[in-house]
């Protein structure tokens, strides 16, 4: 079935260093690709997102780019500051008329100032 | 404008008690629902799913069972908790269409089972 890993955390970062957090897909067809953000004590908020092939998605300084070839939505930020601190979740929605939002681990990242 | 809601946001029951937790959407009609579980330090398990009134989909085998009685209504349930059922739990529901879809989650019930 349709699957979603992304790196290990947590990752731990000083204030405007640069960021990268690993996600990687296994689905058939064209998914959708998304991250989403949850910051401490609260619900997941959808960060970004990528429907086809080449797209990038972002949103708050944040970028991913959907790469079909390397099956990867790695997401990226140029320069972190401390209130980015949150667990990411890379997910995908698969090719069924289920539309199920698969999750990957999530991935804690902690800035420090 | 399309609103979901969700409570209690915190609920702190006894093993062996029944649980009920409420979803109920706003400004929508037909959605499909799901029901997420979090459990302390993991990652996001979907529980159940829902594409229509009374039409539910189990993802794992567990101790909780959901229902959707209404259009806008998703329960999630248990007759008897175990500790291992505490964690966050998150309703969504899918919004939009084609492949410009996604998801919007409801603000989350932190359970504890004592």
């Amino acid at each position: 079935g349709d699957s979603v890993t992304q790196m290990e955390g947590p990752v731990t970062l000083s204030e405007e260093a640069f960021l990268t957090i690993n996600c990687t897909y296994t689905a058939t067809g064209y998914p959708s690709l998304f991250w989403y953000v949850q910051y401490p004590g609260e619900g997941l908020q959808l960060l970004l997102k990528a429907t086809k092939a080449d797209d990038k998605g972002s949103n708050k300084g944040f970028e991913a780019t959907y790469r079909k070839e390397t099956t990867s939505f790695h997401l990226e930020k140029g320069s972190v500051q401390v209130s980015d601190s949150a667990v990411y979740f890379c997910a995908l929605i698969g090719m069924d008329s289920s539309y199920k939002l698969i999750f990957g681990s999530g991935t804690r990242l902690l800035v420090r100032p | 404008s399309q609103t979901i809601h969700q409570w209690p946001a915190t609920l702190v029951q006894p093993v062996g008690s029944p649980l009920s937790l409420e979803c109920t959407v706003e400004g929508t009609s037909n959605p499909n629902l799901y029901w997420y579980r979090q459990a302390a330090g993991r990652g996001l398990q979907l529980l159940f799913y829902s594409v229509g009134i009374g039409q539910i989909s189990s993802e794992v085998p567990q101790n909780l069972s959901a229902s959707r009685p209404q259009d806008r209504q998703f329960i999630l349930s248990s007759k008897k908790l175990l500790l291992s059922d505490s964690g966050f739990y998150l309703c969504a529901w899918r919004v939009g269409t084609g492949g410009s879809y996604g998801y919007t989650f409801g603000s989350g019930t932190r359970l504890t089972v004592v």
